[in-house]
């Protein structure tokens, strides 16, 4: 198994462009998480989707922020405009069963996303 | 609301040395623990969690961690590091029901000196 496919490793745009990342889960995993870490925060959760339907988007910053799920291989999470204070790195994680009711679930993280807003 | 503590950003240790990594939660309903752990340059992957039953949780790579609720404290510890421990650990914490939002604290740096 590839594990959790995330793209770009890195990107770099101008304040005000738009972003898109990308998330490809395990196969046969049904919850997908978006992270995103910075020093000052750590690690804060964005959204997480259960079965493709966003569950709770309580943690998306602002609505320049959204994230798709449209089908169970593939979801974007995308900032249109993009500011300097969006620089991060964004994680996608997913899961079966949401990765808790047993010793034999937990998140599978991606690599990140290094994400540069000049 | 949780809320997680790990009040140590970075610990130093020499390789062979013991350690215990510092983490306390704060809840009003049941939850599960979590100590995650990432390498440079990677996602993090779990070290171990605590769901119920024993308060002594045993995990990967030697680590261990002790649930304390008493103390709400879920410290993570490991009797003889290695220079390959040098890696952020996380701890985490999510309710026992209802919504899958993970918590995570703001992570304690170990560095294993030579």
């Amino acid at each position: 198994d590839a594990g959790v496919i995330q793209s770009p490793r890195h990107e770099v745009t101008e304040m005000g462009q738009e972003v898109t990342l990308r998330c490809k889960p395990i196969s046969g995993h049904d919850y997908l998480f978006w992270y995103r870490q910075t020093m000052m925060r750590g690690l804060e959760l964005l959204i997480y989707f259960n079965n493709n339907v966003p569950i709770d988007d309580s943690g998306m910053p602002e609505d320049r922020f959204s994230a798709k799920m449209p089908n169970a291989s593939f979801s974007t999470l995308k900032i249109q405009p993009s500011e300097p204070r969006d620089s991060a790195v964004y994680f996608c994680a997913s899961s079966v069963g949401g990765g808790r009711k047993s010793t034999n679930e937990k998140l599978f993280f991606g690599s990140g996303t290094q994400l540069s807003v000049l | 609301a949780q809320s997680v503590t790990q009040l140590d950003s970075q610990v130093p240790v020499f390789e062979e040395a013991p350690v215990e990594l510092r983490c306390n939660y704060s809840s009003s309903v049941s939850v599960y623990l979590f100590w995650y752990v990432q390498y440079p340059n990677q996602g993090l992957q779990l070290l171990l969690k605590y769901l119920s039953g024993s308060t002594l949780v045993k995990g990967i790579n030697g680590f261990e961690a002790e649930f304390n609720k008493s103390q709400t404290s879920f410290h993570l510890r490991k009797p003889s590091v290695h220079i390959s421990d040098t890696a952020e650990y996380f701890c985490a914490v999510s309710r026992a029901s209802g919504t899958y939002k993970y918590i995570f604290g703001t992570g304690t740096r170990l560095k294993v000196l030579a």
